[in-house]
């Protein structure tokens, strides 16, 4: 059963405009969620994190929203910059548990 | 020092074949990860070190075997693998809460033949 899930597998967008990704989790213990990003033949670096006290955390360019009633949270990345084109990944943890990675979304921004 | 350094980056061997995968870090944390990740999949969790010990494993054949020399390096033994072992292989470490601040290694590509 996967407990963190991104139901997009990719998404192109073009320079300049607003990238939203979606990430679901069925976990209501989860209470810390990161946001990372890898390039190819390189490990996942981190991006963003959001504590489940906040509903929002913001970093420069992106920002992460978080809905707890819904389970569901998102990264916002405005603007989109082709730099910004790698696979995606949402994880999760509750408590002192190790993080559980959704499948990832392959963000594509087109100059 | 901020990274974790995994070597080798690729590595190609024999379903006979004894091999060892390293990582190490100097970020003075004490949680170390082995994760694997095939294509168009999430990484997956094998084991968890803290403090240098072994405090979880997700029932991993007993084909691959971990250890943790000291606080700095965590080692993964591989022995008679099979080709969809073949994956890449991912370190990262913590400061305990594990769940915040994992930083990853580049990872080692393994391709079991």
């Amino acid at each position: 059963d996967q407990q963190v899930k991104q139901n997009s597998p990719s998404l192109s967008v073009q320079e300049g405009r607003i990238s939203i990704l979606n990430c679901d989790y069925t976990n209501s213990m989860f209470d810390y969620f990161l946001w990372y990003k890898k390039y190819p033949a390189e490990g996942p670096t981190f991006l963003i994190s959001i504590s489940s006290i906040k509903d929002k955390n913001e970093d420069g360019r992106f920002t992460v929203f978080l809905n707890k009633s819904a389970k569901h949270l998102s990264l916002h990345i405005v603007p989109s910059q082709p730099g910004d084109s790698a696979v995606y990944f949402c994880a999760a943890s509750a408590g002192n548990t190790p993080l559980v990675f959704g499948k990832g979304t392959r963000l594509s921004v087109i100059a | 020092d901020t990274e974790v350094t995994q070597t080798p980056k690729h590595l190609v061997m024999g379903m006979t074949n004894k091999k060892s995968l390293k990582c190490e870090q100097h970020m003075g944390h004490r949680a170390m990860y082995w994760y694997k990740q095939k294509a168009k999949k999430p990484p997956e969790l094998m084991f968890v070190y803290s403090y240098e010990k072994l405090s979880i494993n997700e029932s991993v054949p007993s084909r691959f075997s971990p250890e943790c020399p000291n606080s700095s390096l965590l080692n993964l033994h591989l022995h008679a693998l099979q080709p969809e072992d073949s994956a890449l292989y991912l370190c990262a470490s913590s400061s305990p809460p594990q769940g915040i601040g994992y930083t990853f290694g580049s990872g080692t590509r393994l391709t079991v033949v």
